[in-house]
């Protein structure tokens, strides 16, 4: 089974407001990584954060991780419609090396213009 | 090349055939992996390569599923006697040495009617 859980499962907001999406894990973790994915696709990396980091910023993207409730949150700031996609958070437990990456179930984003 | 490609982009086939999916990785990239994604779920792994050797082929959901890697390049999935469970899109995503960011392909579309 999936060892990420994403929430909300779906999402929608107005363009220019804030997402939030969540990630909840359940072992320990080497580091923890969002994907988006346009249209049942191919995913494209986001943004890494490793397991003695807390918060990360790239743009308008920034990444939370808190170790000790295994959860991890995704903010994109003024978001716009180009924005809409599914979300799924990575983690890659310490168990397995460093090989294993096990997916969420993903949030899917709708931002209306 | 650039980036990863997958072949074919869609393909249907009649339940009982068998068929073969290919993956072309970025040049240099050591690890290869392959998943499966029904219908708006997540990413579910099924085999991971190193080089030419896979050390993990638990994600494989029968033995009607096999893959192989040569030259530590391209890699194929080959699916005996599709079944209609089998249709989902497969990802193939591969990463260079022990950075973590995967670089996924477009997937390949598989339905079996």
């Amino acid at each position: 089974s999936q060892q990420g859980e994403e929430d909300p499962q779906a999402l929608s907001i107005q363009e220019g407001e804030n997402a939030t999406m969540n990630c909840s894990y359940k072992t320990s973790i080497n580091n923890l990584q969002w994907y988006r994915q346009n249209s049942g696709r191919g995913l494209v990396h986001l943004i890494l954060i490793r397991s003695n980091e807390r918060e990360k910023h790239s743009g308008r993207l920034r990444v939370t991780l808190d170790t000790s409730k295994k959860s991890s949150s995704l903010l994109i700031t003024a978001s716009r419609a180009a924005d809409t996609a599914s979300y799924f958070c990575a983690t890659v437990p310490i168990t397995s090396g460093t090989y294993k990456y096990i997916f969420g179930t993903g949030t899917r984003l709708k931002v209306l213009a | 090349g650039a980036g990863v490609s997958q072949s074919p982009s869609n393909k249907v086939t009649e339940k009982g055939k068998d068929v073969e999916l290919r993956c072309d990785p970025i040049s240099g990239h050591t690890a290869l992996y392959w998943y499966r994604q029904s219908l708006g779920q997540g990413l579910e792994f099924l085999i991971y390569f190193q080089g030419n050797s896979a050390p993990d082929k638990s994600g494989l959901p029968s033995d009607r599923f096999s893959a192989e890697r040569t030259g530590g390049s391209v890699s194929t999935l080959t699916i005996q006697r599709t079944q209609q469970e089998d249709s989902a899109v497969y990802l193939c995503a591969t990463r260079q040495g022990a950075i973590d960011t995967q670089y996924f392909g477009p997937g390949t579309r598989l339905t079996v009617l």
